[in-house]
């Protein structure tokens, strides 16, 4: 089984304010993918990186595939409450299956 | 309706309970899954449907037992269920049989046994 361990756990920041999350990896993954869960929905799909090195930006937020293919991080510029929210990360361990990190908890406050 | 609809949102049930969740997606894909979320634990892949046949059943206890009659719908039967079995269950599905494209998730049934 491929692992993915995200980091930090819990993030808490004001409404402006930069942060960083972390997906690692000891398995080289093909791609990598971005969810976002808000509470009491499930996750929405938000990237798939594919390419080692590859960034990928959505408005406010980037993703960026490390070269070896086995970390990927997700920054997001002067963040809003609305960013609020669940980030997981999930690569494929074998041709249909979808492995997840247990995920980080942003909360932004207003 | 569009993209992936579960019912119940919420359920209680006793131990002795028999239960069913239903799926149902409008997106024409023909992969189903069923995950289950626990707090502060990854997701955890349940069953995989592709084309309505049965491709995984990652180790799962018997008393889940999956149902999918066709490409659009996709059961879980609960009987006999234990209080660890408490959660949020999760189905979604993919344009094939592939981890690529990406899930679309339905938002949940959140199960409590009691």
């Amino acid at each position: 089984t491929q692992l993915l361990e995200q980091s930090p756990q819990f993030l808490s920041i004001q409404e402006g304010e930069n942060l960083t999350v972390y997906c690692n990896s000891s398995s080289v993954f093909s791609s990598l993918q971005w969810y976002r869960q808000e509470p009491g929905e499930g996750p929405v799909l938000l990237v798939t990186v594919v390419t080692g090195g590859e960034v990928k930006k959505l408005k406010r937020l980037t993703f960026q595939f490390g070269d070896a293919r086995k970390d990927s991080s997700l920054h997001i510029t002067a963040a809003q409450p609305g960013d609020t929210g669940l980030y997981l990360c999930a690569g494929p361990s074998n041709d249909y299956k979808l492995s997840f990190g247990a995920g980080t908890t942003v909360t932004v406050r207003a | 309706e569009t993209g992936v609809t579960q019912t119940p949102r919420h359920l209680v049930m006793g131990m002795t309970n028999k239960k069913s969740l239903k799926c149902e997606q409008h997106l024409g894909h023909n992969a189903m899954y069923w995950y289950k979320q626990s707090a502060k634990k990854p997701l955890e892949l349940m069953f995989v449907y592709s084309l309505e046949e049965r491709v995984e059943n990652n180790s799962v206890p018997s008393r889940f037992s999956p149902e999918c009659p066709n490409s659009s719908h996709l059961f879980l039967h609960l009987h006999t269920l234990q209080p660890e079995d408490s959660a949020l269950y999760l189905c979604a599905s993919s344009p094939t049989k592939g981890a690529y494209y990406g899930y679309t998730f339905g938002s949940g049934t959140r199960l409590t046994v009691v």
